[in-house]
């Protein structure tokens, strides 16, 4: 069955640049997630997306911004990155209101 | 106070005993809970999901919902090293979005 799927797996950027993660969730699943997850750390919910409209928002920097496009991949933007944002991101999927599935997840060092 | 809690760990249990796991949550209305399994690096993977109270059964894991505690908890019976790892609960208080608890780190000891 077919999978969320996160890209990249591995990002290394460093401080102040900017960096673009990449979600395509489960066929038919009209809803996406974005998690950060620091090493250690339990996942931290960041920005929640129904039908294309941001439905939730956690604990998302202002330097962070997310959205769901028509084909119902979402993209997570970080800008002037800092050391700790290095950490990896988990995008999931669900539809609405059932089970949240993962993707694999995209590890983001900041050097 | 955090929405979901649990106790970090480490857990260590030997290979064959039971190994409990608790969780609270302090959403009153909240009416789905999860348990997902982490392994280190990987993405959580969906163990169990209970939405009523009482007790729910899947292989050697059981769920275990209080709703009027605000307490759910996972069992594993005849537990394995391969069990290892750090579970994760999860309460979806409002359909919108997941929230998880620290985890606890288990070691099932051979």
């Amino acid at each position: 069955a077919a999978g969320v799927i996160q890209s990249p797996r591995h990002l290394i950027k460093e401080k102040r640049e900017t960096a673009t993660l990449k979600c395509y969730p489960i066929p038919r699943h009209d809803t996406v997630y974005w998690y950060q997850q620091g090493p250690g750390q339990d996942p931290q919910f960041l920005i929640s997306f129904y039908e294309k409209m941001q439905s939730d928002k956690g604990s998302i920097p202002d330097r962070f911004s997310a959205q769901q496009f028509s084909d119902y991949h979402s993209e997570l933007n970080m800008s002037s990155l800092e050391l700790g944002d290095s950490a990896l991101y988990f995008c999931a999927s669900s539809s609405r209101g059932n089970t949240i599935y993962f993707g694999e997840g995209s590890w983001l060092t900041v050097v | 106070q955090k929405e979901v809690e649990q106790n970090s760990g480490p857990l260590s249990v030997p290979e064959g005993a039971i190994a409990s796991l608790n969780c609270t949550y302090s959403d009153r209305g909240s009416q789905s809970f999860f348990w997902y399994r982490q392994y280190s690096g990987k993405s959580p993977e969906l163990i169990m999901s209970i939405y009523s109270n009482g007790d729910k059964e899947d292989g050697r894991f059981t769920a275990q919902l209080n709703k009027a505690s605000q307490y759910v908890s996972l069992l594993i019976r005849d537990s394995q090293p391969s069990d290892s790892a750090t579970y994760l609960c999860a309460v979806n208080p409002n359909n919108n979005d997941m929230r998880f608890g620290a985890g606890t780190r288990l070691t099932v000891k051979p």
